[in-house]
């Protein structure tokens, strides 16, 4: 079984650059949430979507970060300037339902802004 | 101070031997706790819930202790494969977006 799809999982960029991470939730998951993994804050959500639409996005740093969900199998986190301190590992978790309690993780992405 | 707390170790331990480690969480409310499992380079994995009675899963024990506001895993007979951050997760309300992590617990099993 397909589990949730992270693209890229590797980007390396410059400060100043857009950069946008793709995920591809589980099938019939109509959860998906946005996490942000460093070694200082450890895992934390920036925002999440029920049904498509962003429930909360309290986690979000600040105005240079947006999230979209167009459609049930595709979202986006999109980073635009990028800046050094944005280096971190971004996992997309989807679950089956909002109340569900267990999220499947993606395999993240790790970004590097030199 | 911080909602989920934990010894970040690294807890270098026999194999065969057994690890315990605890986790504290804040919110007096949180009503849902779990226990995550990441490997070195990869993505978090749901170990196991952890529930008021205790639970047990093959060498692995979960313990809630609601009046101190802790959490416990156990691990019997460590094996190698048991080398991994051990990611305490708690949850204030009944769903999904409550979901607040510890910092983790990183164990080595030694040969």
């Amino acid at each position: 079984d397909a589990g949730v799809i992270q693209s890229p999982r590797h980007e390396v960029t410059e400060m100043g650059q857009e950069v946008t991470l793709r995920c591809k939730p589980i099938s019939g998951h109509n959860s998906l949430f946005w996490y942000r993994q460093t070694m200082m804050r450890g895992l934390e959500l920036l925002i999440y979507f029920n049904n498509n639409v962003p429930i909360d996005d309290s986690g979000m740093p600040e105005d240079r970060f947006s999230a979209k969900m167009p459609n049930a199998s595709f979202s986006t986190l999109k980073i635009q300037p990028s800046e050094p301190r944005d280096s971190a590992v971004y996992f997309c978790a989807s679950s089956l339902v909002s109340s569900s309690l267990q999220q499947y993780f993606g395999p993240g992405t790790r970004l590097l802004v030199l | 101070r911080k909602e989920v707390e934990q010894d970040p170790g690294p807890f270098n331990v026999p194999e065969g031997a057994t690890v315990a480690f605890n986790c504290t969480y804040s919110n007096s409310a949180s009503q849902s706790f779990f226990w995550y499992r990441q490997d070195c380079r990869k993505e978090p994995k749901l170990l196991m819930s952890v529930y008021s009675s205790g639970n047990e899963d093959g060498r692995f024990t979960a313990q809630l202790n609601r009046a101190s506001q802790y959490i416990s895993l156990l691990i019997r007979d460590s094996k190698l494969s048991d080398s991994a951050t051990y990611l305490c997760v708690v949850s204030a309300g009944g769903g999904a977006d409550g979901l607040t992590f510890g910092k983790g617990t990183h164990l080595i099993i030694q040969p």
